[in-house]
């Protein structure tokens, strides 16, 4: 079974300063990786995915994922932040085989403070 | 280009009554999916079509809810009688591709309230 592990709930950051947000997954072989991100009182947004190739993912708003198959984690970052970036961010993962499910983490609470 | 839509946006109702969610995908997307979030936890897998065909369907709860796709377009999922722990956000999602290129687009959400 796949799972993805999102170990804060919460991770407060001053504008400006740079901010990540962290997330393990366990599957069977290589993984498809992903990050949503939810705004207050919207939808799920894509943000960018891993497939292969560099570990190094560039997605929307500034936001970039890094790939580590070592430790199993697909780590979220943006070298600045922005008080715009607050919102609920969650991690997913897919296995390359099988059904399409995404497997989602709890999901991290984003605040950024002017 | 219109993204996933989702209807209603919130719905109140009390234990025993009926529910209906509609979801209404990105058009062209054949891939459609139901996923629910209870307060505080995961987004859970609840079922996948394929056009109108069931893909898989192994996150539904029980019987008291149905998903259905009828010509492949929009999709409902009802719950029927709705209980307590039935409450939290169900997204439904989209996606053109299978496989590598798949990305799932999300809609914004239907919150549920049972009391």
């Amino acid at each position: 079974a796949q799972s993805v592990a999102q170990p804060e709930d919460q991770v407060n950051v001053a504008e400006g300063n740079p901010l990540t947000v962290k997330c393990t997954y366990s599957v069977s072989g290589n993984p498809y990786l992903f990050w949503y991100v939810q705004y207050p009182n919207r939808g799920l947004q894509f943000l960018l995915k891993y497939i292969t190739g560099d570990n190094l993912v560039k997605g929307s708003y500034g936001f970039e994922a890094e790939f580590n198959k070592s430790q199993t984690s697909f780590h979220l970052k943006k070298p600045s932040a922005l008080v715009s970036d607050s919102a609920l961010y969650f991690c997913a993962v897919r296995g390359r085989s099988g059904y399409s499910t995404l497997t989602f983490g709890k999901g991290t609470m984003l605040l950024v403070s002017p | 280009e219109a993204g996933v839509t989702q209807f209603p946006s919130h719905s109140v109702i009390e234990k025993g009554q009926t529910v209906t969610l509609r979801c209404d995908p990105i058009s062209g997307h054949d891939n459609l999916y139901w996923y629910r979030r209870v307060m505080g936890k995961e987004i859970k897998f609840l079922l996948h079509f394929v056009k109108e065909s069931k893909q898989d369907e192994s996150g539904m709860p029980n019987n008291r809810f149905l998903a259905e796709r009828t010509g492949g377009t929009y999709s409902t999922l009802k719950v029927q009688p709705a209980e307590l722990e039935d409450s939290g956000v169900y997204f439904c999602a989209s996606s053109q591709a299978s496989g590598v290129q798949e990305t799932q687009y999300f809609g914004p959400g239907t919150r549920l309230l049972v009391l």
